[in-house]
């Protein structure tokens, strides 16, 4: 079964920093990934996906993330954080023909320093 | 266009009590619908999901249960809520013609005191 896990519960940054999330899956078919945002007291909102087109994929607010095969990652980036991205981020794998096909990760919580 | 809507936002229930949290989609037929909760400082636990009327499948035994009555209708209830059912429970539907991804629902914070 695929399974996801990210890297840091935590991450810290300074407002204009570079924003790195980690994520690395797992499956067994080629994938579709996904990166989902969270803010308090609110639902989850896509940010970005992979259905195996490009493997480098823009997002909403300024986000992109790079599926790499090899290392099995599809880490979430920004060039430069914004107060507003402080929130809670999800990395999430989905397979093909499974109607309980998608798995989330543990969630990493993204703080922005003024 | 497609909308999911789930209400209420908040609920503060004693123990024991009942509950019954709804949500709805529209615009689309035939959705997978999905009921997930996220405990504080947890990340998202999947409790049942639907793929047409009638049809629940359960992923975590506990004392919830759900019901399908219509196309568009989740429904997640509880005969007698316990303190440990707190926490903040999203509905979510999959449109199979969609690569896949999920929409979420704002979510109900449910507080069992």
């Amino acid at each position: 079964a695929q399974s996801v896990t990210q890297l840091g519960s935590h991450v810290s940054v300074s407002e204009g920093a570079l924003v790195l999330l980690r994520c690395n899956y797992s499956s067994s078919v080629p994938p579709y990934l996904f990166w989902y945002v969270q803010y308090p007291n609110q639902g989850l909102q896509l940010l970005l996906k992979y259905t195996s087109a490009a493997t480098l994929v823009k997002g909403i607010n300024g986000f992109e993330a790079e599926f790499k095969k090899s290392e099995t990652s599809f880490h979430l980036t920004k060039p430069s954080a914004h107060m507003s991205d402080a929130a809670e981020y999800f990395c999430a794998v989905s397979e093909v023909g499974n109607n309980n096909d998608m798995r989330f990760g543990a969630g990493t919580r993204l703080t922005v320093k003024p | 266009s497609q909308t999911i809507h789930q209400w209420p936002a908040t609920l503060v229930q004693p123990v024991g009590s009942p509950l019954s949290l709804e949500c709805t989609v529209e615009g689309t037929s035939n959705p997978n619908l999905y009921w997930y909760r996220q405990a504080a400082g947890r990340g998202l636990q999947l409790l049942f999901y639907s793929v047409g009327i009638g049809q629940i499948s359960s992923e975590v035994p506990q004392n919830l249960s759900a019901s399908r009555p219509q196309d568009r209708q989740f429904i997640l209830s509880s005969k007698k809520l316990l303190l440990s059912d707190s926490g903040f429970y999203l509905c979510a539907w999959r449109d199979t013609g969609q690569d896949y991804g999920y929409t979420f629902g704002s979510g109900t914070r449910l507080t069992v005191v």
